[in-house]
């Protein structure tokens, strides 16, 4: 079983489209984050939920918007796609605030 | 800005060979997280480190937190082709619920 699961792992999609990553952890995990990693390789952290609570809202543009139907789940939809969005955004969750991460395969996705 | 300086950002070693990287940051922290992500995978944790001056072990992995808990290093003794990847340590100021802030992290190539 795998125990952070994001999907879809591929999106191609053409700028200005609207395109959405679902993830779900089954580690019984009180938060989640979303992490964009970009071609260098950088990854910045996006947003943190912690039971259903945002807790963290970088400076992200509004375009990005997270929903944290239970805590087990952590959707990204990205309004109005733009090139400079093309990255892998992996999901990921801890017990705790100061422990270790657990990230999803990743969403590779290509904005043409 | 980036709140944790890694280096070097890439090293290409023989097999054999020991690799090190470095993370630096200019306040101290609250702990240290490491990571290793395969290419083409996902960040995977490798350890966390808590304490003042802390060193810890992993096989040919060694860890070690400054007395000062600023700056932090992993260390590989005789590298092998299964480590390949990139290393990235993660900071924690202690400041907000899961507020990593990740290195740009170091991309390890062994050549055999």
């Amino acid at each position: 079983d795998t125990a952070v699961s994001q999907t879809p792992k591929y999106l191609v999609t053409q700028m200005g489209n609207d395109k959405s990553i679902k993830c779900e952890q089954n580690l019984g995990h009180d938060t989640m984050y979303w992490y964009k990693q970009d071609s260098k390789k950088f990854l910045k952290i996006m947003f943190s939920y912690n039971n259903k609570e945002l807790i963290i809202n970088e400076t992200v543009p509004n375009r990005f918007s997270p929903k944290s139907p239970d805590k087990a789940h952590l959707n990204l939809h990205i309004n109005s796609l733009e090139l400079g969005d093309s990255a892998v955004y992996f999901c990921a969750s801890s017990q705790t605030n100061t422990g270790e991460l657990f990230f999803g395969e990743g969403s590779r996705l290509t904005v043409l | 800005g980036q709140q944790v300086m890694q280096i070097p950002q890439y090293q290409h070693v023989q097999e054999g060979e020991d690799f090190t990287t470095y993370c630096n940051s200019s306040t101290t922290l609250s702990n240290i997280q490491w990571y290793k992500q395969r290419p083409g995978g996902h960040p995977v944790f490798l350890i966390q480190l808590v304490k003042s001056g802390e060193v810890k072990k992993q096989k040919r992995l060694t860890f070690q937190f400054g007395e000062a808990k600023k700056n932090s290093s992993l260390h590989i003794t005789a590298t092998q082709t299964t480590d390949v990847g990139t290393y990235f340590c993660a900071a924690d100021r202690g400041s907000t619920l899961g507020r990593l802030y990740f290195g740009r992290g170091t991309q390890l190539t062994v050549w055999p």
